[in-house]
């Protein structure tokens, strides 16, 4: 079974600083989706950023963008310009392309907190 | 815009008693997804259907929990009895389909607390 590894239960950026949210995966499989998402307080979850595998280009939207790493399986998210609406708990998830549906696969989290 | 609409937004209960939370997915949508996220952890997949069809609830406790999507359209996860173990988190999801884009599209969640 695939797993998904967040080791930062919890970071912090300064207003207008670059933050980078590590996750690391575990899989058999080569062809897969990475996904990040961004889950505010008593909002909902929503999608930020995806990687499919077998891109080497790593995903960019605007002021976040990735550093997908397939032999090492590790799949980092880098928010470049942080802003107070950034604060939030992030979710590192894993999609299998095998198996029937969006399946997803996520990680414990990661709380950013921005300081103004 | 579209969302995905769920209730209650809280709720407390006591244990042993029946509890339920309901979900309207966004129009059009085929896949619901009913997740369970522990305080401090990620969220989990509990059932998945297609239109009003479970293809996969292999992580549903059936015993105490049953959930259904009778005309396909909106849907309901019930607990009974309800345990102390049960306080979490229940999100409901939808997707267009079963590609495996992977975007989900999330409601606000039911919180749950068992005393």
């Amino acid at each position: 079974a695939q797993t998904v590894t967040q080791s930062q239960p919890e970071m912090s950026v300064q207003e207008a600083e670059t933050v980078t949210l590590s996750c690391t995966y575990d899989t058999s499989e080569s062809d897969y989706y990475l996904f990040w998402y961004k889950q505010p307080p008593s909002r909902q979850m929503i999608l930020v950023i995806r990687q499919e595998a077998y891109k080497q280009q790593n995903a960019t939207e605007n002021r976040f963008s990735v550093n997908f790493q397939k032999a090492a399986k590790s799949f980092s998210l880098k928010i470049s310009d942080s802003q107070l609406g950034d604060a939030a708990m992030y979710f590192c998830a894993y999609c299998s392309s095998l198996e029937y549906g969006n399946k997803l696969v996520f990680g414990a989290g990661t709380i950013l907190r921005v300081k103004s | 815009e579209a969302e995905v609409a769920q209730s209650p937004r809280y709720k407390i209960t006591e244990k042993s008693q029946a509890v339920a939370f309901w979900c309207d997915p966004i129009s059009g949508h085929a896949t619901l997804y009913w997740y369970r996220q522990i305080l401090g952890q990620g969220p989990e997949l509990l059932v998945q259907f297609q239109d009003e069809s479970v293809v996969d609830d292999s992580q549903l406790p059936k015993d105490r929990f049953s959930a259904e999507r009778l005309k396909g359209v909106d849907s309901t996860l019930k607990i009974q009895p309800a345990e102390l173990g049960d306080s979490a988190m229940y999100l409901c999801a939808s997707s267009l389909g079963v590609t495996n884009t992977g975007e989900l599209f999330f409601g606000e969640g039911s919180r749950l607390t068992v005393l």
